[in-house]
């Protein structure tokens, strides 16, 4: 089966960094994305990993570690407006037949003060 | 534009009848999932499909059914079998096992 933990709940200062762990369990994994989920709305696409490393876009970067089943979501330079729930999904194809499933954690609910 | 699309936004129907959340997409992804999101936690696989006329079950398949007959849509429904349907329900699809999954605006289920 899949197992995919993150922290349940963060909060930090405006103008400051967080960084969001995630470690997951997986069988043929194929990928892991970051999404972002304000309260009531659709999730929307922050950051994709597939290769071990650093991947950085503005003031969000994520990293991943296939051999340790971990990645973190770095924000940085945090404002009012990055107060939501931040979600850690893998990407996997457990048997062939079945193609590529996403499964998704439980979520990160960070609260910027100012 | 393209896009993916669910509806209704809100929806309300009585205990022990069935329901059909619609999903439709134009991005010509050949994969599409539903999720269910209950408040304050992460979102939930219900059912998946890589190709037409093939489809996966998820994590909480029980009192869910879904077809995939056509490219661009992948209907839900919510049988009365399902104990606990009102959630929020989420539908996303992507190009098969590469790229980010793009999510619909989510229809909310109440039943009473």
């Amino acid at each position: 089966g899949q197992n995919i933990d993150q922290p349940t709940e963060m909060t930090a200062t405006e103008g400051a960094i967080v960084q969001i762990n995630c470690t997951y369990q997986t069988s043929g994994f194929n990928g892991l994305f970051w999404y972002q989920q304000h309260a009531g709305e659709a999730p929307t696409f922050l950051s994709y990993n597939v290769l071990d490393g650093l991947e950085e876009k503005g003031r969000f970067s994520s990293f991943l570690s296939r051999s340790k089943g971990y990645s973190y979501l770095l924000l940085k330079e945090l404002q009012m407006k990055d107060s939501a729930s931040y979600l850690c999904a893998v990407r996997s194809a457990p048997y062939k037949a079945a193609g590529n499933k996403l499964t998704f954690g439980g979520g990160t609910r960070v609260l910027v003060k100012p | 534009d393209g896009g993916i699309t669910q509806s209704p936004k809100y929806l309300f129907r009585k205990e022990g009848q069935n329901v059909t959340l619609s999903c439709e997409q134009n991005l010509n992804h050949d994969a599409m999932y539903w999720y269910r999101q209950d408040p304050g936690q992460g979102l939930r696989l219900i059912y998946y499909s890589q190709i037409v006329n093939d489809f996966q079950k998820g994590d909480i398949a029980e009192g869910y059914s879904v077809s995939r007959e056509k490219k661009e849509s992948f209907p839900l429904t919510v049988t009365s079998a399902q104990k606990n349907p009102t959630a929020f329900y989420l539908c996303a699809s992507s190009i098969g096992g590469q790229g980010e999954a793009f999510f619909g605006q989510g229809t909310r289920l109440t039943v009473v």
